[in-house]
């Protein structure tokens, strides 16, 4: 079955700081992998996401990720945090022979950004 | 553009009482989706559906139902509503199941049962 582990719940930094969310993920075949953002009282929207081809991939707002596949990561990077990052971010993985399309989301982690 | 949209936003229920969560979109989409998000433990699926007249269980089926009679609503329902179904339910959709997992999001709708 597959899953996903985000390392950390709640992350704070400083504005101009880097930003670093982990996540983790298990699955028996190649995944499908995704970062979310939630910004308050609001739905999901999708930042990035790994399908094939190239393992870093970029997204919107100045961020992007990694997938390293002997590391079983796609953690989330950002060289420089703004105010209107703070949100919060879920990791989520559907892997290639999905019929349903669905995806298994990660618990979430909270990012603050100090001034 | 109106994308994914869910109605009620809010409702309280007294234990017992039922409900239904209606989501409808207008992109076209095949796909669609009702999950539910609780601290800390992320987003978790409780019924899809892969098109019109389909639905599927998820992850978290029980004590929900959904029908699926027109490709641009899906509805969620409660028939006899406990306080652990307190949560804040989301709709998502999505043209192609299979290739993109891009999902789309309605803005939630915030349930609390007494």
């Amino acid at each position: 079955a597959q899953s996903v582990t985000q390392l950390g719940s709640h992350v704070s930094v400083s504005e101009g700081a880097l930003v670093l969310l982990r996540c983790n993920y298990s699955s028996s075949v190649p995944p499908y992998l995704f970062w979310y953002v939630q910004y308050p009282n609001q739905g999901l929207q999708l930042l990035l996401k790994y399908t094939t081809g190239a393992t870093l991939v970029k997204g919107i707002n100045g961020f992007e990720a990694e997938f390293k596949k002997s590391e079983t990561s796609f953690h989330l990077t950002k060289p420089s945090a703004h105010m209107s990052d703070a949100a919060e971010y879920f990791c989520a993985v559907s892997d290639r022979g999905n019929q349903g399309g669905k995806l298994i989301f990660g618990q979430g982690t909270e990012l603050s950004v100090k001034p | 553009n109106a994308g994914v949209t869910q109605t009620p936003k809010f409702r309280v229920l007294k234990t017992g009482q039922s409900m239904t969560l209606l989501c409808a979109q207008d992109m076209n989409h095949e796909y669609m989706y009702w999950y539910r998000q609780d601290p800390g433990m992320g987003l978790r699926l409780i019924h899809y559906s892969v098109g019109e007249g389909t639905t599927a269980k998820g992850e978290v089926p029980d004590g929900y139902n959904v029908s699926r009679l027109k490709k641009q609503n899906f509805l969620l329902g409660l028939e006899s509503a406990a306080p652990s179904q307190t949560s804040v339910y989301f709709c998502a959709s999505s043209y192609s199941g299979l290739l993109t997992g891009e999902l789309f999001f309605g803005e939630g709708s915030r349930l609390t049962v007494l």
